[in-house]
């Protein structure tokens, strides 16, 4: 079966500082894998999706970027953090682009 | 515009009671595809359900049903005889052929279920 793990769990980070997250996917191959950020109010908006290695797609223009190094893994990034970055972040996987998005258990970001 | 409409904000039930969580859509695809998702206190998004555009048929899974109506765009969500385990915030959400199929979700329905 197919299993999505994000991490870390949760993080605290200073403005103007770095940010890496991680999200892997175990069990699939070549998956439509996906970056999405919930602020406070629930809404869920779609950041970054990609359909293979090196291929990503951007929704949003912000500061931060996506990279597919592998074909299972995304990487969610940011040179420097805003106040505004602050928010739940979740990765998904799909088997296709119309199929149903399966979520992981999300990072929860506080910029301070 | 926001293209999933989910008006009730929050809903508070005693136990055993039904509910229903609304859903109202807006597409001009003939192809697309609508979705509940659940989220509790954990924060992880669960998938519930899934229906095609050419499907109306409606569905049960135990205490969950749906009910997709293509006349009023309305896929609506009802939990029978709920327990407190079904406190969370639930989303629908749709995916049309025209926008690359992204999912677009509602703004979610907290659901409080006390006993």
């Amino acid at each position: 079966s197919q299993t999505i793990h994000q991490w870390p769990a949760t993080l605290v980070q200073p403005v103007g500082s770095p940010l890496s997250l991680e999200c892997t996917v175990e069990g699939t191959s070549n998956p439509n894998l996906y970056w999405y950020r919930q602020a406070a109010g629930r809404g869920l908006q779609l950041l970054f999706y990609s359909v293979g290695i090196g291929q990503i797609s951007s929704e949003v223009p912000q500061n931060l970027s996506a990279s597919r190094p592998q074909d299972r893994q995304f990487i969610l990034s940011s040179k420097k953090l805003l106040l505004s970055d602050s928010g739940f972040y979740l990765c998904a996987w799909s088997v296709r682009r119309a199929d149903t998005q399966y979520f992981g258990p999300g990072t929860r970001l506080t910029v301070l | 515009a926001q293209k999933v409409t989910q008006a009730q904000t929050e809903i508070s039930v005693v136990e055993k009671e039904d509910v229903t969580l609304d859903c109202v859509y807006e597409t001009r695809d003939t192809t697309y595809y609508l979705f509940w998702y659940k989220q509790p206190p954990s924060g992880e998004l669960v998938f519930l359900i899934r229906r095609n555009s050419f499907d109306e048929q409606n569905e049960i899974s135990g205490r969950y049903s749906w009910n997709f109506q293509k006349s009023t765009s309305s896929f609506n969500f009802t939990i029978t005889a709920s327990q407190v385990v079904d406190s969370a915030v639930y989303f629908c959400a749709l995916s049309e052929a025209g926008s690359g199929y992204a999912l677009n979700f509602g703004k979610g329905t907290s659901l409080l279920v006390t006993p």
